[in-house]
């Protein structure tokens, strides 16, 4: 059974503040990681895959970094704002494994002005 | 708009009834994706089909029953569900370069099913 987890379950951030949030997963049999944004009432939206250790990928004012050896992602949101407020998930996806993503119980984020 | 459309939007159902959820992508994927997620739980896969042929069952009791008559379309038929069954169902779509998911899902807005 693969286990992924982030922290915290919930956080609330004031405006333009900047914030993070973890993601863990197994370390071995690393294939990809993945995080998407869940707004509510909409769909779940694609942020990154990351795949290489040592990653470090960015759009716009969030950013995100992999260390596949240890087991661990980070999630950066610099100078929050209030289209920020979503559920932020990650799913890992194991090399040699049947396909489809297991993902985490996300961070729900509300950022408040 | 994703380019994923699942309908319908809301359904309820009695324990006694047969329905099917339906899944259409407009992005020319080749695998297409039944998640779940109940409250409190994460998004859990339940079907993954790649080029029209299943290629995992999640260990999903068979009053689900998925269907992928084309790489566009996906159904997933109920029958005889329990109050339990009562979730969120997604439906994502990606393209398979290796037969891994390498690349982003796109998912639709889900089926909100209530089983009474």
């Amino acid at each position: 059974i693969l286990n992924v987890e982030q922290s915290p379950q919930s956080l609330h951030v004031q405006e333009g503040d900047s914030t993070n949030f973890t993601c863990s997963f197994p370390s071995s049999n690393f294939y990809a990681l993945h995080w998407y944004r869940w707004e509510t009432a909409k769909s779940p939206e694609a942020l990154f895959v990351m795949t290489l250790n040592g990653d470090e990928k960015k759009k716009g004012r969030i950013s995100a970094t992999l260390n596949t050896k240890e087991g661990y992602s980070y999630l950066y949101i610099k100078g929050s704002q209030p289209e920020d407020s979503a559920t932020y998930l990650c799913a890992f996806n194991p090399m040699g494994g049947a396909d489809g993503l297991t993902f985490g119980k996300g961070t729900h984020l509300i950022i408040q002005p | 708009e994703t380019g994923v459309t699942q309908t319908p939007r809301h359904l309820v159902m009695g324990m006694t009834n047969k329905k099917s959820l339906k899944c259409e992508q407009h992005l020319g994927h080749n695998a297409m994706y039944w998640y779940k997620q109940s409250a409190k739980k994460p998004l859990e896969l339940m079907f993954v089909y790649s080029l029209e042929e299943r290629v995992e069952n999640n260990s999903v009791p068979s009053r689900f029953s998925p269907e992928c008559p084309n790489s566009s379309h996906l159904f997933l038929h109920l029958h005889t569900l329990q109050p339990e069954d009562s979730a969120l169902y997604l439906c994502a779509s990606s393209q398979e370069r290796t037969g891994k998911m390498n690349t982003e899902a796109f998912f639709g807005q889900g089926t909100r099913l209530t089983v009474v």
